[in-house]
């Protein structure tokens, strides 16, 4: 069983352009979460999305971000217009529907603003 | 969810045990303790949580005091393969339910 994916793991852009980052969550898991990370930080929490349902965006910069989750295929967090205070680790994670809540993280993106 | 309060820092000789306090005196009825560590550039990775018993995994013990209000992380015997940023949190449990809170976390570092 596959764990959560992320790509790219690395991603360099320059301000103004947009960024995309992707993530497949484990099989059998319908919640997909983002955080992100700044460097000598800890983990901040930005959204937690369920199959084509954002549940809680709390934690997400109301101007430039966006998230998806759609039927078909991976989570999708969307920058644009990217400044250099973008530049963190970006961190998926996922969890089952059994009524638990542990979760599995990917790898993270690193997202580079020059 | 509660906050919890630990060292910023610990180190620990390898092959001892190593022991990571966390105090959440605010925790409600209804929290459990999660534990989950961050090895340098890693996504986090979960590794015990415990309601009001002591719990044992492969990896770790998680002791929770009589009154719930602090707990510790026991790794038994300490590798260099456990230097990472450990982070405790509590919270409910739930289906899907919401964000993890991390704090700051206790950077363990095993010295051989």
């Amino acid at each position: 069983n596959a764990g959560v994916m992320q790509n790219p793991r690395h991603l360099v852009r320059r301000r103004g352009q947009e960024a995309r980052l992707r993530c497949s969550p484990m099989k059998g898991h319908s919640h997909v979460y983002w955080y992100r990370q700044l460097p000598e930080e800890g983990l901040k929490f930005m959204v937690y999305l369920q199959k084509e349902n954002i549940i809680d965006e709390s934690g997400m910069p109301k101007e430039r971000f966006s998230a998806e989750f759609p039927k078909e295929g991976p989570s999708i967090l969307r920058i644009q217009q990217v400044v250099r205070g973008d530049s963190a680790a970006y961190f998926c994670a996922s969890s089952p529907d059994r009524g638990d809540n542990e979760q599995f993280f990917g790898p993270g993106t690193r997202l580079t603003v020059l | 969810d509660a906050k919890t309060t630990q060292p910023t820092s610990m180190d620990c000789a390898e092959g001892r045990a190593a022991n990571l306090p966390c105090n959440h005196s605010t925790i409600s009825g209804n929290e459990y303790v999660y534990w989950y560590r961050q090895i340098h550039s890693q996504g986090p990775q979960y590794i015990i949580h415990g309601l009001k018993n002591n719990e044992t995994n492969e990896m770790a013990s998680l002791i929770i005091t009589e009154d719930r209000k602090s707990s510790t992380l026991i790794l038994p015997h300490a590798t260099l393969r456990d230097t990472a940023v450990y982070y405790c949190i509590v919270r409910v449990q739930k289906t899907g339910a919401n964000n993890l809170f991390f704090g700051t976390g206790t950077r363990l570092t095993v010295i051989p």
